[in-house]
């Protein structure tokens, strides 16, 4: 069945530097990726999302990259702040899914002042 | 705030015991996706319905069941409740159902078994 590994489970990191968590999905036919924010207590926030037809995109700090062909895609965020600690999780869907989602186990990222 | 509601907020019982936990979509939304959240660990996905009628099934107990009402709201029931069922259940809506859809998660209903 779908599968969607994500790395690290934790990432602590100093204010300013960047922060990268990376996913492998198994189903080939995922088409969908997207990235959801969770504070704690709080419901998943879409931050940003990727279609299979793009490599990378962008959005202010936070960028996404795809490899279609080694079934990866990670986040990026640069110039990190403390407000960026939450648990990040990734998530794959594909076409006649009817769009579950399928998530990954979580990271955890801590940004110290 | 997503416009999407779930009610309650909080529910503590006893093992053996049932629940309904009750979410309103999105205005206009037409499906409704229910996730489960236990403790550490990611969201699995659990069942999906779209206007009415049940669309995809993921890992779902039997003890578990769901429906999607005429005016759209949804009732995930659960039943024979264990200590394991204990965690944070999302309800989610999207506009319809094709891939990329962005789906809007509501505030969750935090479930304690005893």
């Amino acid at each position: 069945g779908e599968n969607v590994e994500q790395h690290p489970s934790t990432l602590s990191v100093q204010e300013g530097d960047s922060a990268v968590i990376k996913c492998t999905y198994s189903d080939s036919a995922s088409n969908y990726f997207p990235w959801y924010k969770q504070e704690l207590g709080k419901r998943p926030q879409l931050i940003i999302d990727i279609r299979s037809n793009v490599g990378e995109k962008k959005d202010q700090r936070i960028a996404v990259t795809l490899n279609k062909t080694a079934k990866h895609f990670s986040l990026h965020i640069t110039e990190t702040q403390p407000e960026d600690s939450a648990v990040y999780f990734c998530a794959s869907s594909y076409s006649g899914g009817y769009n579950k989602l399928i998530f990954g186990a979580g990271t955890r990222l801590a940004v110290h002042p | 705030d997503s416009g999407v509601t779930q009610t309650p907020k909080h529910l503590i019982t006893a093992t053996g015991q049932r629940v309904t936990l009750r979410c309103s979509p999105r205005s206009g939304d037409l499906s409704v996706y229910w996730y489960q959240q236990s403790l550490d660990q990611g969201l699995q996905f659990l069942i999906q319905y779209y206007n009415g009628e049940e669309r995809a099934k993921g890992n779902i107990l039997e003890r578990f069941s769901a429906q999607q009402f005429p005016d759209l709201h949804s009732e995930l029931n659960l039943s024979s409740l264990e200590l394991g069922d204990s965690a944070l259940y999302f309800c989610a809506s999207s506009e319809t159902t094709g891939t990329g859809v962005e789906q809007y998660f509501g505030p969750g209903t935090r479930l304690t078994v005893t």
